[in-house]
């Protein structure tokens, strides 16, 4: 286990539907990372948050909507997804953001389907 | 656009082999080099953080050595066990960008077959 838990693991919504995934990590960490992982594509960073702020938004369509709430604790809403967003979502915390000292934990993802 | 590439793509092997595999990355503004391993359904797992040109890391059969000058990074796993099979990521970062925005490979898929 690598102290990131991630729910639901496997999600199917509609396009009208409103969901949100949810990560938690146990680790003490001040950064958290929302990646998306298409079929047959590198993971793709979505969101970075340090302390609670969120210092990247990587040209993240306004559909996905994340939220910080505290350092343990990562939301990615989702609302009137496209079927191309059908993927896999994986979260990461880290000690600090800096990628030079601190390897990232991940969680074990969260499969999504829109229909 | 940075490009990281991994190769080969996947590849099988046999119970106590060893092997090794490649990550490309653009040689220009190298801050760091990250490896981790994925299991099928389970979460990826740090291995490594490279920085220095010429450095090696270890732990346990598994190494990897990186030449920043050329941009390339290899991974080698010595005696493949079956509990090896995963897929192998290397991650980039550039000096040039944020200093947390990974730039990953696509994976070497490893099947070590009993």
């Amino acid at each position: 286990e690598t102290g990131v838990t991630q729910t639901p693991r496997h999600l199917v919504m509609g396009m009208t539907n409103k969901k949100s995934l949810k990560c938690e990590q146990h680790l003490g960490h001040n950064a958290m990372y929302w990646y998306k992982q298409s079929a047959k594509k590198p993971l793709e960073l979505m969101f970075v948050y340090s302390l609670e702020e969120r210092v990247e938004n990587n040209s993240v369509p306004s559909r996905f909507s994340p939220e910080c709430p505290n350092s343990s604790h990562l939301f990615l809403h989702l609302h009137t997804l496209q079927p191309e967003d059908s993927a896999l979502y994986l979260c990461a915390s880290s000690q600090g953001t800096a990628g030079i000292l601190y390897e990232q934990y991940f969680g074990p993802g969260t499969r999504l389907t829109v229909t | 656009i940075l490009n990281v590439e991994q190769s080969p793509q996947s590849l099988h092997v046999q119970e106590g082999d060893s092997t090794n595999f490649t990550c490309s990355f653009p040689s220009s503004n190298f801050y760091a080099l990250h490896w981790y391993r994925w299991e099928t359904a389970k979460s990826p797992e740090a291995l490594f953080v490279m920085t220095l040109n010429g450095d090696e890391k270890k732990k346990g059969r598994i190494s990897a050595t990186l030449n920043t000058k050329e941009g390339y990074s290899y991974l080698y796993i010595k005696g493949s066990q079956p509990e090896d099979s995963a897929t192998y990521l290397c991650a980039f970062l550039n000096s040039g960008g944020s200093n947390y925005k990974l730039t990953f490979g696509k994976g070497t898929l490893l099947t070590v077959n009993p």
